[in-house]
C-alpha cells in the first residue's frame, strides 16, 4: 500500500544533541513537508521541498535542517540550536507543490527532551 | 489578528446533537478552504473541502461566507466517534505550500 512512513514514533533528545526524524513516501509525490504541532496549536510549517535536491524554509525553520537527496525521503534534523524542540512532528506529501492538492500525512513523531 | 482563528472549545455535546464550528480568516484574497479532522496524537485527515455554494457529505455540511470571511462546519446527529479536533485550513492567494495556513483547531467531545 502507498503511504508515508515516519519513524520513530517516539524520540527523546538530550541537551545539546542533534536528532534526525525519518520520513519516507512511496506515493511518487514530488512535494514533501515538515510541520510542527504544539499542544492546542495548529500545524506550523518548518521546511518544504517541491522537488529533489531543493527545499525552502517555512515559517519556523530556525534550529532545524533538512535534505532531499531522494524523491522518497525527506529527513528532518532537530539541531541543538532548537531550544524548545518538544512537540509533535508531522511529515506530509502532495503530488506537486504548486497546486491546491490533498496533503497526505505520516503518523507523526513525538519528540521530547530528557 | 491571526491569519486563521478557531474557537478552541471544547464543545461538549450529547449524542444526536447538532453542533457547528466557525473558522475566520483574515486574508480576503484566500482561495481555498478545507476541514481536517485530527484524533489525539494522530495525523490530520481531510474531512471535506469547502465550496462557495456550500457542500454536504452525509451528516457534515460545510459553508463559506466570503463577505464575513469565515467558513463553518455543521455536524448533525453527532456520534461518539465524531469526538476529535477539527482543523480548518485556508489557502491564500500565493502559490506554493507556504500559503497554506492551519487553524489551531476546535475540540469536540460527544458524550453518551
Amino acid at each position: 500500500d502507498g503511504g508515508i512512513t515516519q519513524s520513530p514514533k517516539y524520540l527523546f533528545r538530550k541537551e545539546g544533541q542533534n536528532v534526525t526524524l525519518s520520513c519516507e513516501q512511496n506515493l511518487n509525490h514530488d512535494a514533501m513537508y515538515w510541520y510542527r504541532q504544539d499542544p492546542g496549536q495548529g500545524l506550523r510549517l518548518i521546511y518544504y521541498s517541491q522537488i529533489v535536491n531543493d527545499f525552502q524554509k517555512g515559517d519556523i525553520a530556525e534550529g532545524y535542517s533538512v535534505s532531499r537527496e531522494k524523491k522518497e525521503s525527506f529527513p528532518l534534523t532537530v539541531t541543538s540550536a532548537q531550544k524548545n524542540p518538544t512537540a509533535f512532528y508531522l511529515c506530509a506529501s502532495s503530488r506537486t507543490g504548486t497546486g491546491i492538492e490533498k496533503l497526505f500525512f505520516g503518523s507523526g513523531t513525538q519528540l521530547s527532551v530528557l | 489578528r491571526k491569519e486563521v482563528e478557531q474557537d478552541p472549545g471544547p464543545f461538549n455535546v450529547p449524542e444526536g446533537a447538532t453542533v457547528a464550528f466557525n473558522c475566520t480568516y483574515s486574508n480576503s484574497a484566500s482561495q481555498s478552504f478545507f476541514w481536517y479532522r485530527q484524533d489525539c496524537r494522530k495525523e490530520p485527515k481531510l474531512l471535506m473541502s469547502v465550496y462557495s455554494s456550500g457542500n454536504e457529505d452525509g451528516r457534515f455540511t460545510a459553508q463559506l461566507n466570503r463577505a464575513s470571511q469565515y467558513i463553518s462546519l455543521l455536524i448533525r446527529d453527532s456520534k461518539l466517534s465524531d469526538s476529535a479536533t477539527y482543523l480548518c485550513v485556508v489557502i491564500g492567494p500565493n502559490t506554493g505550500r507556504r500559503a497554506l495556513t492551519f487553524g489551531s483547531g476546535t475540540r469536540l467531545q460527544v458524550q453518551p
